[in-house]
């Protein structure tokens, strides 16, 4: 079945350093979604990209959406204690499906 | 506007117990899906509910069932409990959409179920 692969599974940076966490499809995605889940908290929708080589931005977050649409990558620039949480992407189980395939997440900490 | 609410927040069974967690979706959402999050893993999706039928289905035993009401509110009934499906359950409300758009889902906090 479908497969949503995130690497790398934990990032520590220090404060202000940047982050990217990478995702990839085993099939080819109609749409990606992007999630963050503070600790203890549920997932908050951040993002959803939808055409091949889409970049989007969120003040310093950056999102992309590879040209086979098999792959995502969202970057932060200089991170902030704020941005502590799991990172995840997910795609539809198939083209107009209302089901998300998550992937394992990346969990950010931060050293201030 | 109330976002997604879910209850109780936290849930302790024993083996072989069944239960019944609840989920009420954000105001003028029609599809609520359910997900399995373990410790340390990405949501699992359970399956969806819209127009009060079980529309999609992921990988996991009839143990685990749900329902929707006209008022759009869902349970999540899961039968004689194993200690593997200690996990968060997650409701999440959405808009269904038309064929080929996928909407943003709204999660709500989850219930924390225990199996002893």
């Amino acid at each position: 079945g479908q497969q949503v692969m995130q690497i790398p599974q934990y990032q520590h940076v220090q404060e202000g350093e940047d982050f990217t966490t990478y995702c990839n499809s085993s099939t080819t995605l109609s749409n990606i979604q992007w999630y963050k889940q503070r600790p203890g908290g549920h997932p908050v929708f951040l993002i959803q990209l939808v055409k091949s080589g889409e970049v989007k931005k969120q003040k310093r977050l950056t999102f992309q959406f590879g040209e086979a649409k098999k792959n995502s990558s969202l970057h932060i620039t200089a991170t902030q204690t704020t941005d502590v949480g799991t990172y995840f992407c997910a795609g539809p189980r198939s083209s107009g499906a209302q089901k998300l395939v998550f992937g394992q997440g990346t969990r950010l900490t931060i050293n201030p | 506007d109330a976002g997604v609410t879910q209850s109780p927040t936290h849930l302790i069974k024993t083996r072989g117990q069944q239960v019944t967690l609840r989920c009420s979706p954000k105001s003028g959402h029609d599809t609520v899906s359910w997900y399995q999050q373990a410790l340390g893993q990405g949501p699992q999706f359970i399956f969806q509910y819209y127009e009060e039928e079980e529309r999609q289905r992921g990988n996991f035993p009839d143990r685990f069932s749900g329902h929707q009401f006209p008022n759009y509110s869902s349970e999540l009934n899961v039968n004689a409990l194993l200690l593997g499906d200690s996990a968060l359950y997650l409701c999440a409300s959405s808009l269904k959409g038309l064929a080929g758009v996928y909407n943003e889902q709204f999660f709500g906090p989850g219930t924390r179920l225990t199996v002893l």
